[in-house]
C-alpha cells in the first residue's frame, strides 16, 4: 500500500516549456486534488476532481490542465511554464476510512521554472 | 468568504513544556476540520478531522478539541520529534473543499 505516489520529485523547466505532473493513489478514494505550496502563501487548491470523469477548478488554476485518467490516477499539466509556476505541488485524495473523511498527499514535485 | 487562521505563526518550545496551537474558522456549513503534520521538505500527513463542537481526538502526545470558532492542537510534554509544521484545515460548502491555514511551525528542543 503505497498511498499517494507523484513523479517526477524534482524538475526544471525553461520559460514556455510544457510538462506533466503524474499522480497516482491506492486507497480506492473518489476525490482527488492538486495543490500548490508557496513560502507564506500555505496550500492552495489548483484543481480538485470530486470522482472519475469529472474535474473542477480551485483557487489558482489559471496555467494548468487537468485529466482524471481512471480512478487511481490524477495528472497535472502546465502547457507554457512561467517563473511564477515555481512551486512545490502536492497531490492529495480523500475519502472515509472507519466513519471519517480522511486526506492523505504525496510526497511532492519541486518545480524550478527559469 | 471562507477563512481559515492559525496561531501562532510560529512556536519554540523546551522538552516537555506543553503548549496549544489555535485554529479559527469562519465557514458556512463546516463538513470538518482536520489538522497534519508537515516535516521539512515532505508532503503533509493526516493527523484528525473533527466532525462537531465538543468532540475531541488524541493520538500519543497531541489532543485536538473543536468548538465552534476554533480548534486546538494541544501538545502535552513535547518531545525533539514533534519539531513541525501544523496545518489545520477545513471543509464546508456543498462543494467541500479544503480551505487551508497557513501553518504553525513548531520548534521543541531537548
Amino acid at each position: 500500500n503505497a498511498g499517494v505516489t507523484q513523479t517526477p520529485k524534482f524538475q526544471v523547466l525553461k520559460t514556455g516549456q510544457s510538462m506533466t505532473l503524474q499522480c497516482a493513489q491506492d486507497m480506492n478514494h473518489n476525490s482527488m486534488y492538486w495543490y500548490r505550496q508557496d513560502p507564506g502563501m500555505g496550500l492552495r487548491l489548483i484543481y480538485y476532481s470530486a470522482s472519475e470523469g469529472t474535474t473542477d477548478k480551485g483557487e489558482v488554476p489559471n496555467g494548468y490542465n487537468v485529466s482524471r485518467l481512471n480512478k487511481r490516477e490524477f495528472s497535472l499539466r502546465l502547457e507554457s511554464a512561467a517563473p511564477s509556476q515555481t512551486s512545490v505541488y502536492f497531490c492529495a485524495s480523500s475519502g472515509r476510512g472507519q466513519g471519517r473523511e480522511t486526506q492523505y498527499f504525496g510526497p511532492g514535485t519541486r518545480l524550478l521554472v527559469l | 468568504e471562507d477563512q481559515v487562521t492559525q496561531s501562532p505563526e510560529a512556536l519554540r518550545l523546551q522538552e516537555g513544556e506543553s503548549s496549544s496551537l489555535n485554529c479559527s474558522y469562519t465557514v458556512s456549513g463546516l463538513r470538518g476540520l482536520f489538522w497534519y503534520r508537515q516535516d521539512p521538505g515532505k508532503g503533509p500527513e493526516f493527523l484528525f478531522t473533527l466532525y462537531s463542537a465538543g468532540e475531541e481526538k488524541e493520538k500519543e502526545r497531541l489532543k485536538a478539541t473543536l468548538t465552534k470558532k476554533e480548534s486546538f492542537l494541544h501538545i502535552t510534554a513535547p518531545k525533539p520529534e514533534d519539531s513541525a509544521t501544523y496545518l489545520c484545515a477545513v471543509r464546508a460548502g456543498s462543494w467541500g473543499k479544503f480551505q487551508f491555514g497557513a501553518g504553525t511551525q513548531v520548534v521543541v528542543t531537548p
